[in-house]
């Protein structure tokens, strides 16, 4: 079975640029969260979203934001790019939503922002 | 709120010995614990979890982790570290309803030959 998927894999953008970020889950999973992980800051929460709604919500500006599709596959961007939002972007998939669920992260994507 | 803290951010072992990593964590209910672990340039792999049940739980690579409600504690064990166990280990704890799960900052294990 495959794992999650993150595309792109590396990305360079420059201020006030927009970026969209993509995350195939793995099949049959219908949960989709994203992190954003900084040397700094550790790993931060973005959103979480299932069968196509967003359940939750970390504190980030309103210039992240996300959606699902009807095959979970998810997107998020990010508009009005800033230097810290350099990080490595991560997308995990789960089963369900419940606390017990395990979460399967992909490789991530890594933001540059020059 | 939920929270996680792992107070070491580097542990070195010598390979052969017995390792722990440590992570305390705060949740209102009864917490969902896990332990993930991240090689360079690779997403999170899980090694183990808790939800209910024995308080020593077994994982892969070897690993297991055991939990102490009284301490709120949950600290990653090995009893024989591996020069390949070498990379960076999150705790985290999961909301009993929510998805969202919260991170501690990560511990750098570093096992010498």
């Amino acid at each position: 079975k495959a794992g999650v998927t993150q595309t792109p894999r590396y990305l360079i953008k420059t201020r006030g640029q927009q970026v969209t970020l993509s995350c195939s889950p793995i099949s049959g999973h219908r949960s989709v969260s994203w992190y954003q992980q900084t040397p700094g800051q550790g790993l931060q929460f973005l959103f979480e979203y299932f069968s196509e709604t967003q359940r939750n919500k970390g504190n980030f500006p309103g210039r992240f934001s996300g959606r699902q599709f009807s095959n979970s596959r998810s997107e998020m961007n990010v508009s009005t790019l800033e230097l810290g939002d350099s990080a490595l972007y991560l997308c995990a998939s789960s089963l369900g939503t419940g606390g017990f669920d395990i979460q399967y992260f992909g490789a991530g994507t890594r933001l540059s922002v020059l | 709120a939920q929270s996680v803290a792992q107070p070491e951010d580097q542990v070195n072992v010598a390979e052969g010995n017995p390792l722990t990593v440590k992570c305390t964590y705060s949740v209102s209910g009864n917490p969902y614990l896990f332990w993930y672990v991240q090689y360079p340039n690779r997403g999170l792999q899980f090694l183990l979890k808790y939800i209910t049940g024995d308080n020593l739980v077994k994982g892969s690579y070897g690993f297991e982790a055991e939990f102490n409600k009284s301490q709120t504690s949950f600290h990653l064990k090995k009893p024989s570290a591996l020069v390949s166990d070498s990379a960076l280990y999150f705790c985290a704890v999961r909301d009993t309803n929510a998805g969202k799960s919260t991170f501690g900052d990560g511990t750098t294990l570093t096992v010498k030959p």
